[in-house]
């Protein structure tokens, strides 16, 4: 079963630039999750998806930050325009909690970007 | 307004001894709560779970324990590894909601 899967790996931009994140989650995953996690802190929720249909953005700075998943399946996370907190990990796990019950979070090797 | 704490940045055991990692929550309404662990450069990975029914999920060298009254759960490995050296991470949350708060990690190396 092949993993959860995100793009690019690294990323630099000056502050004031735009930035987008992609995300495949496991086949058959209703569930998708980005996560932001700024070093020395655990992940902070972005946004939850069920299927195409967004659960909780409550967290997500809505002036700078936008995320879709069309078709239910991989996603796009946006920030326009970067600033320099924005520097962090942008995890993206899928979870099949939304169909089968088992809450199990599946994480993928994340998106380090750095704002200069 | 962090709901999971994990006051202990980090953990020197040496190999073949207990681990015991600790987590702390402020939410009396979390009823699931999970255990992952990172390897630098990589994404969380997925160790045990626990259900507020239960005080104690075993999964082979891994056991999480769960005190309601106190909000408190802990990981034990026996016997570590140089192998589980790695930032463990507790999570908590509504099982219902499939949304869960993190604790900022716990870093545990294991010595030879």
């Amino acid at each position: 079963e092949a993993g959860v899967a995100q793009s690019p790996r690294y990323k630099i931009i000056e502050k004031r630039q735009s930035v987008a994140f992609w995300c495949n989650p496991i086949s058959g995953h209703a569930t998708l999750y980005w996560y932001q996690q700024i070093l020395g802190q655990g992940p902070k929720l972005l946004i939850q998806f069920q299927n195409n249909g967004v659960v909780d953005d409550s967290q997500l700075p809505k002036d700078r930050f936008s995320a879709e998943r069309l078709k239910g399946v991989d996603s796009t996370l946006k920030i326009q325009p970067a600033k320099l907190e924005d520097s962090a990990v942008y995890l993206c796990a899928s979870s099949s909690a939304g169909t089968s019950g088992m809450n199990e979070q599946f994480f993928g090797p994340g998106t380090r970007l750095t704002v200069l | 307004d962090q709901q999971v704490k994990q006051n202990s940045p980090s953990l020197s055991v040496q190999e073949g001894r207990i681990s015991i990692l600790n987590c702390d929550y402020t939410n009396s309404m979390f009823d699931y709560f999970l255990w992952y662990k990172k390897y630098p450069a990589e994404g969380p990975t997925f160790l045990i779970s626990i259900s507020s029914i239960k005080d104690k999920n075993e999964d082979g060298r891994f056991t999480v324990f769960l005190n309601k009254s106190a909000k408190h759960l802990s990981l034990h490995i026996v016997p570590s590894q140089p192998g589980d050296s790695a930032v463990y991470f507790c999570a908590g949350g509504r099982k219902n909601f499939n949304k869960f708060y993190f604790g900022s990690g716990t870093k545990l190396n294991v010595k030879p």
